[in-house]
């Protein structure tokens, strides 16, 4: 089983949708969790960080289920800006000392006007 | 907003030479990392860095592979004899917490071309 599984995607929406992605990780001792967006040919982005009681960025929600070692993002009233490669990451080392991310292989969003 | 920056954005080399790739992390920052990424592949870990020292390294990162912090600002890779499957986006990363919580801010990439 991969380490980080994602949404293959694409998702294609129209502007103002709402849109969720899914991801599950495999390591139970997973410290924390993140998402990032990724634009063509650039850096990964740091979108949130996901907390264990769920948390909410303006548009963004991210929730973590622990039990089912599963993450998920909510976009809100998608904007064109939206469009990017959304990354899930899983820092897998314990703490305190962890710094071992992984990536899931992300999914592509596109908002169509 | 400070950033992470890095040089050159791009570099072409022949299979065999060594190359640098050059980090500037965020200037309070602590924990220093590299990534890299194949094109149209996901992200993958090489290492990560502390206190003068690695910290972490993942199978990716094998001899041909070394990480220095020759001053206090600059946070180099390098790949002593280049092969074209190393042939990637490398990205940079840093973070200034210790404990849970490693938010991590990258930089813009070298993208290394092996010929």
């Amino acid at each position: 089983r991969k380490e980080v599984e994602q949404d293959p995607g694409p998702f294609n929406v129209p502007e103002g949708a709402t849109v969720a992605f899914n991801c599950t990780y495999s390591n139970s001792a997973s410290q924390s969790f993140f998402w990032y967006r990724q634009d063509c040919r650039k850096e990964p982005k740091l979108l949130m960080s996901v907390y264990s009681s769920g948390n909410e960025d303006g548009r963004f929600t991210a929730q973590l289920n622990r039990a089912s070692q599963y993450i998920s993002l909510l976009i809100r009233d998608s904007k064109l800006s939206d469009s990017a490669t959304y990354l899930c990451v899983v820092n897998i080392t314990p703490a305190p000392y962890g710094q071992n991310f992984v990536f899931g292989p992300g999914t592509r969003l596109s908002v169509l006007p | 907003e400070p950033e992470v920056t890095q040089t050159p954005s791009h570099q072409v080399t022949q299979m065999g030479q060594e190359v640098i790739l050059r980090c500037v992390p965020i200037s309070n920052h602590l924990y220093f990392y590299w990534y890299r990424q194949i094109l149209g592949q996901k992200v993958e870990f090489l290492v990560s860095f502390y206190n003068n020292e690695i910290s972490e390294k993942s199978e990716i990162f094998d001899d041909q592979f070394s990480v220095e912090r020759p001053d206090g600002s600059n946070f180099t890779l390098k790949i002593r004899s280049t092969k074209l499957e190393d042939s990637a986006m490398y990205f940079c990363a840093s973070s200034r917490l210790a404990g849970s919580s490693y938010e991590q801010y990258f930089g813009p990439g070298t993208r290394l071309t092996v010929t």
